[in-house]
């Protein structure tokens, strides 16, 4: 088990690039969530997929955002048109149902995007 | 919809001393209650997590932390600080969302700085 793996850990975007991050959660986990950090702020839940399904989505999620997870594995986070606001660390977290019950999620080491 | 509240958000110690952590929840249901730990540019590590049962529960790195529900309160205690256990620790609440998942609302975070 190696844990939860984002990549990149950082990113340097001009404003109006898209960018796409990667996620490969913890290999037995059915369940990945992304989640955004600002500064000086607590993690804020974006999307939630089960398998390859993407089962909810929070409103922080604009049009310019889009989330895959094929084949239910890794997943990727692409920002369409960067704005300085979408500056922000973004955390990847993947967890395992177990029965009726779920397990605490594990983070990854986040990927850190500033767009200048 | 569910919220968290750390009332803290610098807390300075010596170290040896002891430490206690506040949380405050919002949530209509029997929560799901976890804290976790981060240190600088890193993600997020599990320190504890309260699901039922026993309202006093043990975690990680010597940290506990007591459920009372009727002061909607979860806070975290370790009675001997340690100068690695300098960083940012958050609250969160889990509420269940379509599929099962479990999406995490987080509090704004406690800073936390250790005295030599």
């Amino acid at each position: 088990d190696t844990g939860v793996s984002q990549d990149p850990r950082h990113k340097i975007t001009k404003r109006g690039q898209n960018v796409t991050f990667r996620c490969d959660p913890i290999s037995e986990h059915n369940r990945l969530y992304w989640y955004r950090q600002t500064l000086g702020q607590g993690p804020e839940f974006l999307t939630y997929f089960q398998n390859e399904a993407q089962l909810e989505k929070s409103r922080l999620l604009s049009d310019r955002f889009s989330a895959e997870r094929p084949k239910g594995s890794f997943s990727t986070l692409e920002i369409q048109r960067t704005e300085q606001g979408d500056s922000a660390m973004y955390l990847c977290a993947s967890s395992l149902r177990q029965g009726a019950r779920y397990t605490e999620a594990f983070f990854g080491q986040g990927t850190r995007l500033t767009v200048v | 919809a569910q919220s968290v509240t750390q009332p803290d958000i610098h807390i300075t110690v010596s170290e040896g001393a002891s430490l206690e952590l506040r949380c405050n929840y919002s949530y209509g249901a029997t929560p799901y209650l976890f804290w976790y730990v981060q240190s600088p540019g890193q993600g997020l590590q599990l320190l504890l997590k309260y699901f039922s049962g026993d309202t006093l529960v043990q975690g990680i790195k010597g940290f506990e932390a007591e459920f009372k529900r009727s002061q909607s309160s979860f806070n975290l205690r370790k009675p001997s600080v340690h100068w690695s256990d300098a960083a940012e620790y958050f609250c969160a609440v889990g509420a269940q969302v379509t599929g099962g998942g479990n999406k995490l609302t987080f509090g704004t975070g406690t800073q936390l700085k250790v005295e030599l």
